[in-house]
């Protein structure tokens, strides 16, 4: 069965330096989209994005964050310049619609450590 | 604005004994709904959803879920509980008449399931 996959599984980066997580979402899939996880708290949304825009964010997609497809395959979130807050688990989902009958499938998750 | 309430951080129950996680939530307009289980530094995977009809929808691994209107609740039920099913649980809403298709997960909630 498709899945979406993600990597590093582990990324660990001093404060101020950029980052850049990598997913690879299901191959007929449209919708994209990244949320986080910090530990012990709930999944939150961060953004979704459709032929090459974003279509919604949420207040903590800050400028520090950007997301793009490079390539047709990759859907990849950068974090310019790290904070330790941004200590999370981040999964990036992907959906063939948009729409909210559609089911959003998950990624393993990358867990970012900020020190 | 949409919300989801897990009012249980834990639920324990024994092998063989069935099983319920409650979750509830808040939409401004037709609600569509989402069970996902989480294991240990695992992605989420998706078990079941409600989208329209039948109010009892049937999912993978034996879980079904429970949608009621008029008391705005989505719970997760599974008729008998394995050691297996032990894991976090998330329910998560999406407004039917929004774009973009962005989930709000409830805080999870953690099965414990006893020999």
């Amino acid at each position: 069965e498709p899945e979406v996959t993600q990597t590093p599984s582990h990324q660990v980066t001093q404060m101020g330096q950029e980052v850049i997580l990598r997913c690879v979402p299901i191959s007929n899939h449209l919708y994209f989209y990244w949320y986080r996880q910090i530990l012990g708290q709930k999944v939150e949304f961060l953004v979704s994005f459709y032929n090459n825009e974003i279509s919604e964010k949420s207040e903590i997609f800050d400028d520090q964050f950007s997301v793009e497809r490079p390539d047709g395959s990759n859907f990849t979130l950068k974090i310019r310049s790290t904070k330790l807050e941004d200590s999370a688990m981040y999964f990036c989902a992907s959906s063939v619609l948009a729409s909210g009958t559609d089911t959003q499938y998950f990624g393993p998750g990358t867990r970012l450590t900020v020190l | 604005a949409q919300s989801v309430a897990q009012p249980e951080d834990q639920v324990n129950v024994a092998e063989g004994n069935p099983l319920t996680v409650k979750c509830t939530y808040s939409v401004s307009g037709n609600p569509y709904l989402f069970w996902y289980v989480q294991y240990p530094n695992r992605g989420l995977q998706f078990l079941l959803k409600y989208i329209t009809g039948d109010n009892l929808v049937k999912g993978s691994y034996g879980f079904e879920a429970e949608f009621n209107k008029s008391q705005t609740s989505f719970h997760l039920k599974k008729p008998s509980a394995l050691v297996s099913d032990s894991a976090l649980y998330f329910c998560a809403v999406r407004d039917k008449d929004t774009n973009a298709g962005k989930s709000t997960f409830g805080d999870g909630t953690t099965l414990t399931v006893k020999p």
